[in-house]
């Protein structure tokens, strides 16, 4: 079974922090994408990434970065945490086939 | 952007009801459409994907149809029970390895 596994479940950070999100995967797949989950909005495409070292931008990449140094690990940056950064976050990862795997979520509190 | 529209936004049903619910994307260009169920606390799962006009997948008592023609999809479930409680997410790709467009879902909760 494909494994994508989130660093935390719960985060709870302080406006102005520097905040990681670490995301990995266990099949050796090409894509992985980080989202974020707003009540009435669905998921939002935030950055992804096609291979090592390469990153693209989502729908909404703005206060936030990615580092992807190796295959199987893609991490969410938030170099300066706000409070509208409060969310749900969600990491998957894909082969070209397109099916989506999902971690479990971080719920991620900026107060 | 591309813009899914699902509907209903949410949805409760008895148990044994039969429901379904719409996803739409825009037809041109189209690669693949996928449903995913998202119960909570749990993270999404891929239901199915499906690329050609016309395809029907069916998985137990839930099934999905495909019109990439006029840009619709209709997921069915027959028979509904609580563990069919989730919210139930489309996604449009235009090519093959591209980025996924979600809609917003639609919640369905089946009371016992």
């Amino acid at each position: 079974d494909v494994k994508v596994t989130q660093s935390s479940r719960y985060l709870v950070k302080r406006t102005g922090e520097k905040v990681f999100l670490e995301c990995v995967q266990d099949m050796d797949h090409e894509n992985m994408f980080w989202y974020r989950q707003d009540p009435g909005l669905g998921l939002r495409l935030i950055y992804f990434s096609y291979d090592v070292k390469m990153k693209e931008k989502g729908d909404i990449p703005e206060g936030y970065s990615v580092s992807r140094e190796k295959k199987e690990r893609f991490s969410l940056i938030l170099e300066s945490a706000s409070t509208n950064q409060t969310s749900m976050y969600l990491c998957a990862s894909s082969l070209q086939s397109d099916i989506q795997y999902f971690g479990a979520g971080t719920r991620l509190s900026v107060l | 952007i591309l813009n899914v529209e699902q509907s209903p936004q949410s949805l409760h049903v008895q148990e044994g009801d039969s429901t379904n619910f719409t996803c739409s994307f825009p037809s041109s260009n189209f690669y693949a459409l996928h449903w995913y169920r998202w119960e909570t606390a749990k993270s999404p799962e891929a239901l199915f994907v499906m690329t050609l006009n016309g395809d029907e997948k069916k998985k137990g008592r839930i099934s999905a149809t495909l019109n990439t023609k006029e840009g619709y999809s209709y997921l069915y479930i027959k028979g509904s029970q609580p563990e069919d409680s989730a919210t139930y997410l489309c996604a449009f790709t235009r090519t093959s390895g591209s980025r996924l467009t979600f809609g917003e879902g639609t919640q369905l909760t089946v009371n016992p």
